[in-house]
Parts: C-alpha cells; structure tokens; sequence
C-alpha cells in the first residue's frame, strides 16, 4: 500500500459545485502539502502544514481551502469550483528543515471542472 | 522575483549519456533537489544538492555551482525507463520549494 494515498484518483464535476480532496499518510511525518501541477508549469504550492494546529498559505490558496484533521489526514476544499481549477492535484509529506525538500507525493488526484 | 529555468524537452538515445541544466533566482538558498516524475505518476526524489560540487548515486550525477546558481543531472547509460520528466526545485530562505516546469526527456533506441 502507498504510504500518501489521495481520494479520489480522478473526479469530473460542474461549475459552482463543492468538492473534497483526501489525503491520508502512514509515514508518520508531521508535514503536509497540496500542490497543484498544470501542463509547463512547475507545481504550485496551494496550502501547508507543519502540524494539526498550524496551516498556511501557500502561492495559489485563493479559492481553496484545507483542514488538517489527524497528523495523518489533510483534506482539500474547492467550495465553488471553476474552470481554471481543473488540473492534477499532488498532497505530499516530509519531515523538518533540511528534509523540507524531500517530499514524499501521492499518486495524485485528476480534477476536471466542466 | 524567484525564477527556475530548465529546457522543455531533450532528446537522446540508449546507452548514451545526456545532462539536463537548471538555472535558479531564489531569495535565499538552502538546497536544489531533483525529482523524477514518469508520466501520469508522483514526482519521486533524486537528489540533493546544498554544497558546490557533484554527488553521485549510481547512474545519476547531479551537481552544483551556488555562486553560477546552476546545477546539472546527469544520466549515464540510459535506459528506457529512464523517459520521464526531470524537476529540479530549490528551498529558498524560507525553506519553501521553488519548481521548475520540468524538462521531459524522451529516450530513443
């Protein structure tokens, strides 16, 4: 079993619609990520995490949000979806400072908006 | 602002050795790394990079010039399985990845 699993794998929704993004770890790290990733651009940084009481924004946040339920889980909100949001959606792990960089993705989350 | 460059796309053939570049404009410097991510799939971790120099780790070489903000992968005796986009990111000052938009490598036999 992966130790990053994301839910769902692929998703087709309609503009204006509310949608969730699971992410769910076993290795134990205390740092969480959600990137996004469209075609010729680098991935994008939406939120983080570096323990349940502490979230932030990253780069893009606007138009999403997250909840760090569980050391383990960090869910994903788009509360109105649009067009723009369609493209494929990475949450990631790591440990501290130096290991920041070394993240540990989930087999990502395609999200078409129509 | 903070800028990665990379090539879009690189050619080479089996068995030969090809070097993908990576230029960087960070605020601050605390390491480049270099992903791997086959098409379709989770980008998976290469190497890191904080001192000058080259590491080493099997067929893959990566290096790094701070004072020329470059780095470089290197790939020997390539293999199919080697066709996949390359990502290089650097942690700036705040420990935040910067990311480049890759460079997908195509492998010929």
């Amino acid at each position: 079993d992966a130790d990053v699993t994301q839910t769902p794998r692929n998703r087709i929704t309609k503009t204006g619609k509310r949608i969730m993004l699971e992410c769910s770890q076993t290795k134990g790290h205390d740092r969480m990520y959600w990137y996004r990733q469209d075609p010729g651009l680098g991935l994008q940084l939406i939120y983080y995490s570096f323990d349940v009481k502490d979230i932030n924004k990253g780069e893009i946040s606007d138009g999403y949000s997250v909840s760090r339920q569980a050391q383990a889980k960090f869910s994903l909100s788009l509360e109105s979806a649009i067009p723009n949001q369609t493209a494929l959606y990475f949450c990631a792990t790591s440990e501290g400072d130096r290991e920041a960089g070394e993240l540990f993705f989930g087999e990502g989350s395609r999200l078409t908006v129509l | 602002g903070q800028n990665i460059d990379q090539p879009t796309e690189m050619t080479a053939t089996e068995g030969a050795i090809v070097q993908i570049n990576c230029t960087y404009q960070t605020s601050g410097f605390n390491g480049l790394f270099w992903y791997q991510q086959h098409a379709g799939e989770a980008p998976t971790f290469l190497s890191y990079n904080v001192l000058d120099g080259l590491e080493e780790k099997g067929r893959f070489s990566s290096f790094l010039s701070r004072s020329k903000g470059y780095s470089y992968l290197l790939l020997k005796e390539l293999q199919m399985k080697d066709s996949a986009s390359y990502l290089c990111a650097v942690s700036d000052s705040n420990y935040q990845l910067i990311w480049g938009a890759g460079t997908k490598l195509i492998i010929k036999p």
